[in-house]
Protein backbone atom coordinates (compact mmCIF):
# COMPACT_ATOMS: atom_id res chain seq x y z
CA UNK A 1 0.00 0.00 0.00
CA UNK A 2 0.75 3.98 0.02
CA UNK A 3 3.47 4.92 2.84
CA UNK A 4 3.41 8.84 3.44
CA UNK A 5 6.23 10.26 5.57
CA UNK A 6 5.68 13.74 7.03
CA UNK A 7 8.43 15.99 8.71
CA UNK A 8 8.86 17.75 10.94
CA UNK A 9 7.10 16.12 13.58
CA UNK A 10 7.11 19.70 15.74
CA UNK A 11 7.33 23.01 14.61
CA UNK A 12 7.88 26.19 16.44
CA UNK A 13 7.47 30.03 14.94
CA UNK A 14 7.00 33.32 16.00
CA UNK A 15 4.10 35.08 15.06
CA UNK A 16 4.01 36.80 11.61
CA UNK A 17 6.63 33.77 10.32
CA UNK A 18 5.87 30.85 7.39
CA UNK A 19 5.58 27.56 8.77
CA UNK A 20 6.13 25.12 6.02
CA UNK A 21 5.44 21.06 6.69
CA UNK A 22 6.68 18.67 3.82
CA UNK A 23 4.93 15.00 2.80
CA UNK A 24 6.31 12.28 1.00
CA UNK A 25 4.46 9.88 -0.81
CA UNK A 26 5.83 6.75 -2.52
CA UNK A 27 2.51 5.66 -4.59
CA UNK A 28 2.76 6.96 -8.04
CA UNK A 29 -0.43 6.65 -8.75
CA UNK A 30 -1.87 8.45 -5.84
CA UNK A 31 -4.17 11.08 -7.03
CA UNK A 32 -5.50 13.54 -3.98
CA UNK A 33 -3.90 14.56 -1.13
CA UNK A 34 -5.61 16.48 1.93
CA UNK A 35 -4.28 18.32 4.61
CA UNK A 36 -6.28 18.33 8.20
CA UNK A 37 -6.02 20.52 11.03
CA UNK A 38 -6.75 19.01 14.51
CA UNK A 39 -6.68 21.82 17.11
CA UNK A 40 -6.06 20.28 20.81
CA UNK A 41 -9.67 18.27 22.11
CA UNK A 42 -11.14 18.34 18.41
CA UNK A 43 -11.71 16.80 15.62
CA UNK A 44 -9.56 16.55 12.16
CA UNK A 45 -10.73 18.78 9.81
CA UNK A 46 -10.00 19.69 6.02
CA UNK A 47 -8.12 22.32 5.51
CA UNK A 48 -6.79 22.35 1.86
CA UNK A 49 -6.36 19.72 -0.32
CA UNK A 50 -4.70 19.47 -4.31
CA UNK A 51 -5.20 16.59 -7.25
CA UNK A 52 -3.01 14.81 -8.81
CA UNK A 53 -2.99 17.63 -11.79
CA UNK A 54 -2.60 20.67 -10.18
CA UNK A 55 0.97 21.84 -9.08
CA UNK A 56 -0.39 24.17 -6.51
CA UNK A 57 -3.35 25.77 -4.65
CA UNK A 58 -3.82 29.08 -2.41
CA UNK A 59 -6.37 29.62 0.03
CA UNK A 60 -5.95 32.92 1.61
CA UNK A 61 -3.02 32.33 4.02
CA UNK A 62 -2.52 28.51 3.47
CA UNK A 63 -1.24 27.14 0.12
CA UNK A 64 0.17 23.49 -0.82
CA UNK A 65 2.52 22.55 -3.66
CA UNK A 66 2.84 19.06 -5.43
CA UNK A 67 5.79 17.80 -7.53
CA UNK A 68 4.60 14.69 -8.70
CA UNK A 69 7.87 13.65 -10.31
CA UNK A 70 9.37 13.83 -6.68
CA UNK A 71 6.32 12.65 -4.95
CA UNK A 72 6.03 15.05 -2.45
CA UNK A 73 4.10 17.47 -1.35
CA UNK A 74 4.43 20.45 1.27
CA UNK A 75 1.96 22.56 3.62
CA UNK A 76 3.07 26.42 3.20
CA UNK A 77 1.19 28.83 5.85
CA UNK A 78 2.01 32.72 5.71
CA UNK A 79 1.74 35.07 8.50
CA UNK A 80 0.96 32.42 11.05
CA UNK A 81 -0.98 33.12 13.83
CA UNK A 82 -1.73 31.86 17.18
CA UNK A 83 -4.77 30.30 16.53
CA UNK A 84 -3.00 28.12 13.78
CA UNK A 85 -1.26 26.79 16.67
CA UNK A 86 -2.67 22.89 15.98
CA UNK A 87 -1.80 19.54 14.67
CA UNK A 88 -1.21 19.37 10.86
CA UNK A 89 -1.75 16.03 9.20
CA UNK A 90 -1.24 15.38 5.53
CA UNK A 91 -2.35 12.11 3.45
CA UNK A 92 -2.44 10.77 0.50
CA UNK A 93 -5.24 8.69 -1.72
CA UNK A 94 -3.41 5.56 -3.16
CA UNK A 95 -4.23 5.00 -6.78
CA UNK A 96 -4.70 1.10 -6.43
CA UNK A 97 -7.13 0.98 -3.47
CA UNK A 98 -10.76 2.11 -3.39
CA UNK A 99 -11.53 5.07 -1.04
CA UNK A 100 -8.98 5.33 1.74
CA UNK A 101 -6.74 7.81 2.68
CA UNK A 102 -3.11 7.31 4.24
CA UNK A 103 -2.17 9.23 6.74
CA UNK A 104 1.53 11.06 7.72
CA UNK A 105 2.16 11.03 11.72
CA UNK A 106 1.45 14.93 12.26
CA UNK A 107 3.09 17.58 12.78
CA UNK A 108 2.67 19.99 16.09
CA UNK A 109 2.58 23.67 14.90
CA UNK A 110 3.50 26.22 17.78
CA UNK A 111 2.82 29.79 16.89
CA UNK A 112 4.65 32.48 19.66
CA UNK A 113 2.56 35.14 19.77
CA UNK B 1 -23.02 20.28 14.73
CA UNK B 2 -24.42 17.25 13.41
CA UNK B 3 -23.50 14.75 11.11
CA UNK B 4 -21.12 12.12 12.26
CA UNK B 5 -22.19 11.21 16.38
CA UNK B 6 -20.13 9.04 18.21
CA UNK B 7 -20.55 7.76 22.35
CA UNK B 8 -19.51 7.48 24.53
CA UNK B 9 -17.27 10.63 24.76
CA UNK B 10 -15.22 8.60 27.28
CA UNK B 11 -15.09 4.83 28.05
CA UNK B 12 -13.41 2.99 30.66
CA UNK B 13 -12.90 -0.50 30.95
CA UNK B 14 -11.69 -3.11 33.12
CA UNK B 15 -9.11 -5.51 31.20
CA UNK B 16 -11.02 -8.97 29.36
CA UNK B 17 -13.96 -6.55 28.81
CA UNK B 18 -15.47 -6.00 25.44
CA UNK B 19 -16.19 -2.69 24.79
CA UNK B 20 -18.80 -1.47 21.78
CA UNK B 21 -18.20 2.27 20.14
CA UNK B 22 -21.03 3.52 18.72
CA UNK B 23 -20.83 5.91 15.48
CA UNK B 24 -23.28 7.41 13.67
CA UNK B 25 -23.69 9.49 10.46
CA UNK B 26 -26.89 11.55 8.95
CA UNK B 27 -24.83 12.55 5.84
CA UNK B 28 -26.12 9.65 3.59
CA UNK B 29 -22.37 9.12 3.25
CA UNK B 30 -21.53 5.48 1.46
CA UNK B 31 -18.45 5.21 3.44
CA UNK B 32 -17.13 4.83 6.97
CA UNK B 33 -13.56 4.54 8.88
CA UNK B 34 -12.60 3.85 11.89
CA UNK B 35 -9.00 5.16 12.86
CA UNK B 36 -6.81 5.15 16.37
CA UNK B 37 -5.10 8.02 17.28
CA UNK B 38 -1.91 6.98 19.43
CA UNK B 39 0.68 10.43 20.45
CA UNK B 40 2.98 10.58 17.43
CA UNK B 41 1.30 7.64 15.58
CA UNK B 42 -0.89 9.97 13.66
CA UNK B 43 -4.41 8.11 12.25
CA UNK B 44 -3.99 4.53 11.67
CA UNK B 45 -6.79 2.75 10.29
CA UNK B 46 -8.85 -0.01 11.82
CA UNK B 47 -11.76 -0.77 9.68
CA UNK B 48 -13.38 0.53 6.61
CA UNK B 49 -16.48 -0.04 4.98
CA UNK B 50 -17.75 1.34 1.50
CA UNK B 51 -21.20 0.13 1.69
CA UNK B 52 -23.50 -1.38 3.55
CA UNK B 53 -22.88 -5.00 4.58
CA UNK B 54 -19.00 -5.01 3.35
CA UNK B 55 -16.07 -3.99 5.42
CA UNK B 56 -12.03 -4.40 5.25
CA UNK B 57 -9.20 -4.32 7.22
CA UNK B 58 -7.18 -1.48 7.87
CA UNK B 59 -3.70 -1.15 9.11
CA UNK B 60 -4.18 -2.62 12.86
CA UNK B 61 -7.56 -4.71 12.47
CA UNK B 62 -6.39 -7.10 14.97
CA UNK B 63 -8.58 -7.32 18.05
CA UNK B 64 -11.50 -5.23 16.90
CA UNK B 65 -14.44 -6.25 15.24
CA UNK B 66 -16.88 -3.88 12.97
CA UNK B 67 -20.24 -4.43 11.31
CA UNK B 68 -22.39 -2.18 8.45
CA UNK B 69 -25.89 -3.50 8.82
CA UNK B 70 -27.29 0.00 7.89
CA UNK B 71 -25.78 2.89 6.06
CA UNK B 72 -25.76 5.22 8.86
CA UNK B 73 -23.91 3.03 11.38
CA UNK B 74 -20.73 1.49 11.95
CA UNK B 75 -20.30 0.18 15.43
CA UNK B 76 -16.54 -0.84 16.83
CA UNK B 77 -16.38 -3.76 19.24
CA UNK B 78 -12.96 -3.13 21.02
CA UNK B 79 -12.30 -6.97 22.10
CA UNK B 80 -10.10 -8.45 24.96
CA UNK B 81 -8.23 -9.52 22.40
CA UNK B 82 -6.86 -5.81 21.54
CA UNK B 83 -3.25 -5.77 23.65
CA UNK B 84 -2.90 -2.53 24.27
CA UNK B 85 -6.56 -0.76 23.77
CA UNK B 86 -6.04 2.41 25.63
CA UNK B 87 -6.30 5.11 22.45
CA UNK B 88 -8.57 8.16 21.28
CA UNK B 89 -10.99 6.30 18.26
CA UNK B 90 -12.13 8.85 15.39
CA UNK B 91 -15.03 7.50 13.37
CA UNK B 92 -14.88 9.18 9.80
CA UNK B 93 -17.49 8.65 6.64
CA UNK B 94 -17.09 10.24 3.18
CA UNK B 95 -19.30 10.37 0.51
CA UNK B 96 -17.59 8.63 -2.21
CA UNK B 97 -16.52 5.01 -1.98
CA UNK B 98 -14.59 4.80 -5.64
CA UNK B 99 -11.10 6.56 -6.04
CA UNK B 100 -11.66 7.17 -9.87
CA UNK B 101 -14.96 9.20 -8.67
CA UNK B 102 -15.49 12.69 -9.35
CA UNK B 103 -16.05 13.78 -5.31
CA UNK B 104 -13.00 14.79 -3.35
CA UNK B 105 -13.26 11.68 -0.06
CA UNK B 106 -13.33 14.01 2.20
CA UNK B 107 -13.16 13.04 5.51
CA UNK B 108 -15.62 13.90 8.01
CA UNK B 109 -14.93 12.82 11.55
CA UNK B 110 -16.59 12.49 14.77
CA UNK B 111 -15.95 14.00 17.86
CA UNK B 112 -14.21 10.84 18.89
CA UNK B 113 -14.18 8.80 22.04
CA UNK B 114 -11.30 8.03 24.95
CA UNK B 115 -11.01 4.60 25.59
CA UNK B 116 -9.17 4.08 28.89
CA UNK B 117 -8.58 0.08 30.04
CA UNK B 118 -7.56 0.04 33.61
Amino acid sequence: GENVEQHPSTLSVQEGDSAVIKCTYSDSASNYFPWYKQELGKRPQLIIDIRSNVGEKKDQRIAVTLNKTAKHFSLHITETQPEDSAVYFCAARGGSTLGRLYFGRGTQLTVWP
Amino acid sequence: DGGITQSPKYLFRKEGQNVTLSCEQNLNHDAMYWYRQDPGQGLRLIYYSQIVNDFQKGDIAEGYSVSREKKESFPLTVTSAQKNPTAFYLCASSRDRLAGGTNTGELFFGEGSRLTVL
